[in-house]
């Protein structure tokens, strides 16, 4: 069974430090999707990544980077510099290309602090 | 291209009552899912529809519904509402399946009393 999990519930950081959301996640399935979403107080989820499980490459997008590691079953999301706008609630999320469900990890809260 | 959009934004409630929330997915995708957001259970995955068909189904009772018309519009509704039924109910759109990526509305905030 498919299933997520991110051990850290909630995270402080002071702006400009770097920080680590961690991503654990369990699959059968040799094809799967794996994605990060924001929430941000406004509470609409927003898209910022998917990642199939063929292309192990680590993506850098501005002050946003992830790194995918197979043979962990983990898919890590790094802000660096990070800003007070990062202040959101930071889900993991996978999906199965055979299956249809979306399954996603309980979510970890980041608070940037000035 | 417009987002998802979700109707109403919030709405309130007195337990016993039903209730229908809206939700329009982007233009093109034919899958669109129902969550169910609260401070202790995270985001609970309640349905998904696809081609107008129920196509998986969270673990939620009976009186939680929905559907889906032919313009990949859907409706979920909320019989004989509880107090615990209060939450942010988020509606997400994606082309077919699997590997497209969900993207979602700005939620409806239901609060029951």
């Amino acid at each position: 069974a498919q299933k997520v999990t991110q051990a850290q519930t909630e995270i402080s950081v002071v702006e400009k430090e770097d920080v680590t959301l961690d991503c654990v996640y369990e699959t059968r399935d040799t094809t799967y999707y794996l994605f990060w979403y924001k929430q941000p107080p406004s509470g609409e989820l927003v898209f910022l990544i998917r990642r199939n499980s063929f292309d192990e490459q680590n993506e850098i997008s501005g002050r946003y980077s992830w790194n995918f590691q197979k043979s962990t079953s983990s898919f890590n999301f790094t802000i660096t510099a990070s800003q007070v706008v990062d202040s959101a609630v930071y889900f993991c999320a996978l999906s199965e290309e055979r299956g249809q469900n979306f399954v996603f990890g309980p979510g970890t809260r980041l608070s940037v602090l000035p | 291209k417009a987002g998802v959009t979700q109707t109403p934004r919030y709405l309130i409630k007195t337990r016993g009552q039903q209730v229908t929330l809206s939700c329009s997915p982007i233009s093109g995708h034919r899958s669109v899912s129902w969550y169910q957001q609260t401070p202790g259970q995270g985001l609970q995955f309640l349905f998904e529809y696809f081609s107008e068909t129920q196509r998986n189904k969270g673990n939620f009772p009976g009186r939680f519904s929905g559907r889906q018309f032919s313009n990949s519009r859907s409706e979920m509704n909320v019989s004989t509402l509880e107090l615990g039924d209060s939450a942010l109910y988020l509606c997400a759109s994606r082309r077919s399946g699997g590997s497209d990526e969900q993207y979602f509305g700005p939620g409806t905030r239901l609060t029951v009393t």
